[in-house]
């Protein structure tokens, strides 16, 4: 019972480069989402995708894209990597109209 | 402009003590629900809420969801160390699954 799969779980990052987290679902959901939580700022939504083949900004879509692989993979991709990136960042998935089940988070420090 | 607003934000009781954390919006939603997070993990769902009025209870958790759908509470009573953990609720408007969340209370039982 794997759930939500999330790599890597730390990474430091210099500015200006790139990389891609990568989420994997054992359930069989069609919902699936990236968020980040800062510190005093709660999870805000970074992207989701509805159903395999879709794609939708969240909150605070920018300096990142997304990459609805199949229905299982979900991944982010950070193209340039800025200080402000500096986030824990949670991949989840859904089959209902709210998040079930969330993975164990990537620590990710761009210095 | 933050739509839930969870308070308090930081809660420090004693083992055995009753407390109960607020959920509250301006917005209607069509279901709310309570996450706990442990430092490191993801959120994990605990319940979800739906029709005005509804309470649920899960042990010694009692969740109530406001009459006009736009609040929501959580009460523990006789609160035990292994309750520690930050507290996240999260309004959903639709099935669109775009669900908001609070910025989370975080408590601390003291044995």
């Amino acid at each position: 019972n794997a759930g939500v799969t999330q790599t890597p779980k730390f990474q430091v990052l210099k500015t200006g480069q790139s990389m891609t987290l990568q989420c994997a679902q054992d359930m069989n959901h069609n919902s699936m989402y990236w968020y980040r939580q800062d510190p005093g700022m709660g999870l805000r939504l970074i992207y989701y995708s509805a159903s395999e083949g879709t794609t939708d900004k969240g909150e605070v879509p920018n300096g990142y894209n997304v990459s609805r692989l199949n229905k299982r993979e979900f991944s982010l991709r950070l193209e340039s990597a800025a200080p402000s990136q500096t986030s824990v960042y949670f991949c989840a998935s859904s089959e209902v109209g709210y998040v079930t089940t969330f993975g164990s988070g990537t620590r990710l420090t761009v210095v | 402009t933050q739509l839930l607003e969870q308070s308090p934000q930081f809660l420090s009781i004693q083992e055995g003590e009753n407390l109960t954390v607020y959920c509250n919006s301006s917005s209607v939603f069509s279901s709310l629900q309570w996450y706990r997070q442990e430092p490191g993990e993801g959120p994990v769902l605990l319940v979800t809420v739906v029709t005005g009025g509804e309470v649920k209870k899960l042990k010694r958790l009692t969740f109530q969801f406001g009459d006009a759908r736009k609040d929501s509470s959580l009460h523990i009573t006789a609160a035990q160390p292994g309750d520690t953990g930050l507290y996240l609720c999260a309004g959903a408007f639709t099935n669109a699954g775009k669900s908001t969340f609070g910025d989370g209370t975080t408590l601390t039982v003291k044995p």
